[in-house]
């Protein structure tokens, strides 16, 4: 299994306030996204990095940013969370930007805003 | 614009039936990737298959087989003999060379195994 955890697991916050998930991979990968996944949408990318403090936005990025300041570590930041922002978040990561190479999951982040 | 439609939402079957879950894909590239992912209960997904879009050989692995058709745009995934530990949420996703390292996901087809 590919080494990535998230932090939190689980979080219920209040609309408005800032919230930062974290992504941690121990692999080396140069490249790491976010997915957010609703029922009824599958995955959408929402940032992704393919480098330390390179990153670039994805289908769904308003309203979230992104840093990433060591190779294994990528930030999810929700400036001002609203409602519509609940949702479950995935990070990824990828050895590769080719198109041939998968994708690896971490175990998921659940976001509740109320 | 890069597509992928999982027209099966849920899918029930009794154990040790055989089920196909569907996967069409619509695509500007001509070389292309496409991939299955299982998200069982737990929730974690997990990486299954990568097919090129040179490559329509049908692959097997076990119960579990792909079949790919250019001419349909088709990626469909063989359940064989289903078993309980099959019920999960599988996920069909398409990645283009001109979109490089984005992934596109279909929206998932709910499997549910019944003993």
């Amino acid at each position: 299994d590919a080494g990535i955890t998230q932090s939190p697991r689980h979080k219920v916050t209040e609309t408005g306030t800032p919230v930062t998930l974290r992504c941690h991979q121990t692999e080396n990968h140069r490249y790491m996204y976010w997915y957010r996944q609703d029922p009824g949408h599958g995955l959408r990318l929402i940032h992704y990095s393919y480098g330390v403090k390179d990153t670039d936005k994805g289908e769904v990025s308003d309203g979230y940013s992104v840093s990433r300041s060591k190779t294994e570590d990528f930030l999810l930041t929700l400036e001002s969370a609203t409602s519509s922002q609940t949702s479950v978040y995935f990070c990824a990561i990828s050895e590769s930007a080719q198109s041939s190479y998968e994708q690896y999951f971490g175990p998921g982040t659940r976001l509740t805003v109320t | 614009a890069q597509k992928v439609t999982q027209a099966q939402t849920e899918i029930s079957v009794v154990e040790k039936e055989d089920v196909t879950l569907d996967c069409v894909y619509e695509t500007r590239d001509t070389t292309y990737y496409l991939f299955w992912y299982k998200q069982p209960p737990s929730g974690e997904l997990v990486f299954l298959i990568r097919r090129n879009s040179f490559d329509e050989q049908n692959e097997i692995s076990g119960r579990y087989s792909w079949n790919f058709q250019k001419s349909t745009s088709s990626f469909n995934f063989t359940i064989t003999a289903s078993q309980v530990v099959d019920s999960a949420v599988y996920f069909c996703a398409l990645s283009g060379f001109i979109t490089g390292n984005q992934f596109y996901f279909g929206t998932g087809t709910s499997l549910t195994v019944i003993p």
